[in-house]
């Protein structure tokens, strides 16, 4: 069974252009979680997508960030215009039950290296 | 607001030496409890979980962790490390009040020398 792959995996960008990432679950898993983490510290919570409804975006920095989930299956997470505090890894993560970070069902990617020159 | 805690940043250690590594949170309700393991080029992968019960808990490749409630702390162990054990380590939990997300300590790079 494929495991989130997450696209790509390494991107270097300058301040003001766009980035988008990919991430696909595992197939059959409706929850789909980003999270962040910058220079080396704690990994942030950005949001959690139901299906294609946004079930919890607290994380999200700011709107320069927008996470999108059409039909449920792949998301993509573009950041317009990127800024050098942006820099970091993106990870995603995926969980057929809604309560996985209770049972610790969740499953991650390897994230996406985002660097902002 | 809530937060998770991890005191060390980086540790080195010889194969064979004995490793703990410090978790704390700061929340006096119900919590959730994690480590996760990401091994070099790899995903985040979950190493033991800790709900309810016993305090003491075990965890794959010979990993344990502690809930100690008092000190709000969620220590893990391994008597022995091996090589292979280098990685970085997360400890990670979720609060009863918002299942919908971990919180993250900053990370431990755990370094085996052979």
């Amino acid at each position: 069974e494929a495991g989130v792959t997450q696209f790509p995996s390494h991107s270097v960008i300058e301040k003001g252009q766009t980035v988008t990432l990919r991430c696909d679950p595992i197939s059959g898993h409706d929850n789909l979680y980003w999270y962040r983490r910058v220079m080396g510290k704690e990994i942030k919570f950005l949001l959690h997508f139901v299906k294609e409804s946004k079930q919890d975006e607290s994380g999200m920095p700011n709107n320069r960030f927008l996470a999108e989930r059409t039909g449920g299956t792949y998301s993509t997470l573009k950041v317009q215009p990127a800024e050098l505090e942006d820099s970091g890894v993106y990870f995603c993560a995926s969980s057929q039950d809604r309560l996985a970070v209770v049972t610790g069902e969740l499953f991650f990617g390897e994230g996406s290296r985002l660097t902002v020159l | 607001a809530q937060s998770v805690s991890q005191h060390n940043h980086h540790v080195i250690l010889s194969e064979a030496a004995s490793l703990e590594l410090g978790c704390n949170y700061s929340y006096g309700g119900t919590v959730n409890l994690f480590w996760y393991v990401q091994y070099p080029g790899q995903h985040l992968q979950l190493l033991l979980k800790y709900f309810s019960g016993d305090p003491l808990v075990k965890g794959i490749k010979g990993f344990e962790a502690e809930f100690i409630k008092s000190k709000f702390s969620f220590n893990l162990r391994k008597p022995s490390v091996q090589w292979s054990d280098t990685a970085e380590y997360f400890c990670a939990v979720s609060f009863s009040y918002n299942f919908n997300k971990f919180y993250f300590g900053s990370g431990t790079k755990l370094n085996v020398k052979p």
